[in-house]
């Protein structure tokens, strides 16, 4: 079984403020982690990806996030918040081979506050 | 452009009426999905082909009937439409994952439905 928890539904920062997405997760076997962005009206596009080969991932438009084993977290940030940055965020878990499922997290609203 | 389209992007009916939703990929990729997104936002998986072979199928009304001619199409069909069919379906599509790794999805613009 898996799941992700995320923290915050809504989250708001001002323009050029750190973000920071919080991102649990609970797998039984070795995780796969994505971080998924949704605009309005838009389907989802991959921001960046975990799959074991470092645990810092950088991923576009400036967003990273780390992978905790110990604390079972990958929780996204970005070092100054742009307007463009508003949007859903989505984290999702699947694991390796086979028939993947990827269970995706509620999602968090970004606000960026000029 | 190479990506995951669908169609129509909007689709308005009437409860009792069906209707289908048309998704195409030009990516290569071997397995589609289809994914339900509620008023929430919250994103729960319905079924899944791996080269037109129905691989997830979730605990779906059988009023929702998914098709896949081939591994660049994947269709989804519904009969007498409910209120609570009412959400926004994005269709999306990857390489199927061999053991040792996992592949991204790529998502379609999504369809909104409304039942009136």
């Amino acid at each position: 079984a898996q799941s992700v928890t995320q923290l915050g539904s809504h989250v708001s920062v001002s323009e050029g403020a750190l973000v920071l997405l919080r991102c649990n997760y609970s797998s039984s076997v070795p995780p796969y982690l994505f971080w998924y962005v949704q605009y309005p009206n838009q389907g989802l596009q991959l921001l960046l990806k975990y799959t074991s080969a470092a645990t810092l991932v950088k991923g576009i438009n400036g967003f990273e996030a780390e992978f905790k084993k110990s604390e079972t977290s990958f929780h996204l940030t970005k070092p100054s918040a742009h307007m463009s940055d508003a949007a859903e965020y989505f984290c999702a878990v699947s694991h390796s081979g086979g028939y993947q499922k990827v269970t995706f997290g509620t999602g968090t609203k970004l606000q960026v506050i000029p | 452009d190479t990506a995951v389209s669908q169609t129509p992007k909007y689709l308005v009916t009437q409860m009792g009426n069906d209707k289908s939703i048309k998704c195409e990929q030009n990516l290569g990729h071997d397995t589609m999905y289809w994914y339900k997104q509620d008023s929430k936002k919250f994103l729960k998986i319905m079924f899944s082909y791996n080269n037109k072979e129905l691989i997830i199928n979730e605990t779906v009304p059988n009023r929702f009937s998914p098709k896949s001619p081939d591994k660049a199409h994947l269709n989804l069909h519904i009969n007498s439409l409910e209120l609570g069919d009412s959400a926004v379906y994005f269709c999306a599509s990857s390489l199927f994952a061999a053991s040792g790794k996992s592949y991204e999805q790529y998502f379609g613009p999504g369809t909104r439905l409304t039942v009136t």
